[in-house]
């Protein structure tokens, strides 16, 4: 079975310009998220969507931040524009919540290198 | 906040030891999971618990989820090289969807 999928696994870019971070859930899962990951702050959640709606958007850090879930096989994290403290690994994880549930499956993550 | 407590920070293994770790949490938690990371990789779901006093296994992998529900033990038997990686704890904040992660335990062969 496919997990989640993201791309890319690598971006480098220069500051000011547009990063668009892609991933695919798995499928069936109703609930998708977007965290960051960096040596001195762990993994971080930046939002949380269910059944394609944003739920929590708390932490996603400013406004240059952006994600958005068009149907319940993609999700895009936008950050516009980039700096070199954004840089990181993102990533997408996938699960079913409800009831008791509360398994989240990860991507392989996209690293982003910001010069 | 919740906060997990994770230990050992890191640990070295020789081939063939058994190894443990835990996690422990200042509240209650009704959901324990274990992960594993490796470079370049994202977590991978190892093993999930939803009862106290359950213990769950998964091939060599074994967790257990406290009797008091604030805190989680995964024990690793005969170790491989293969084991090495990052092993976190996580667990729903206020029984809801965002999970609180432990800062992991580092899991290096002991040349």
């Amino acid at each position: 079975d496919a997990g989640v999928i993201q791309s890319p696994r690598h971006e480098v870019t220069e500051m000011g310009q547009e990063v668009t971070l892609r991933c695919k859930p798995i499928s069936g899962h109703n609930s998708l998220f977007w965290y960051r990951q960096t040596m001195m702050r762990g993994l971080e959640l930046l939002i949380y969507f269910n059944n394609n709606v944003p739920i929590d958007d708390s932490g996603m850090p400013e406004d240059r931040f952006s994600a958005k879930m068009p149907n319940a096989s993609f999700s895009t994290l936008k950050i516009q524009p980039s700096e070199p403290r954004d840089s990181a690994v993102y990533f997408c994880a996938s699960g079913m919540t409800g009831g008791i549930w509360r398994e989240q499956y990860f991507g392989p993550g996209t690293r982003l290198t910001v010069t | 906040g919740q906060q997990l407590n994770q230990s050992p920070q890191s640990m070295f293994i020789q081939e063939g030891e058994d190894v443990s770790m835990n996690c422990t949490s200042s509240s209650i938690f009704n959901t324990w999971l274990w992960y594993k990371q490796e470079p370049g990789e994202g977590p991978v779901l190892l093993i999930a618990l939803y009862k106290a006093g359950e213990l769950t296994s998964n091939g060599r992998l074994t967790a257990q989820f406290g009797i008091t529900r604030k805190d989680s033990f995964l024990n690793i038997s005969a170790s491989i090289p293969s084991d090495v990686g990052i092993y976190f704890c996580a667990g729903p904040v206020f029984n809801d969807y965002k999970l609180s992660f432990g800062a992991g335990t580092t899991v290096t062969v002991r040349a």
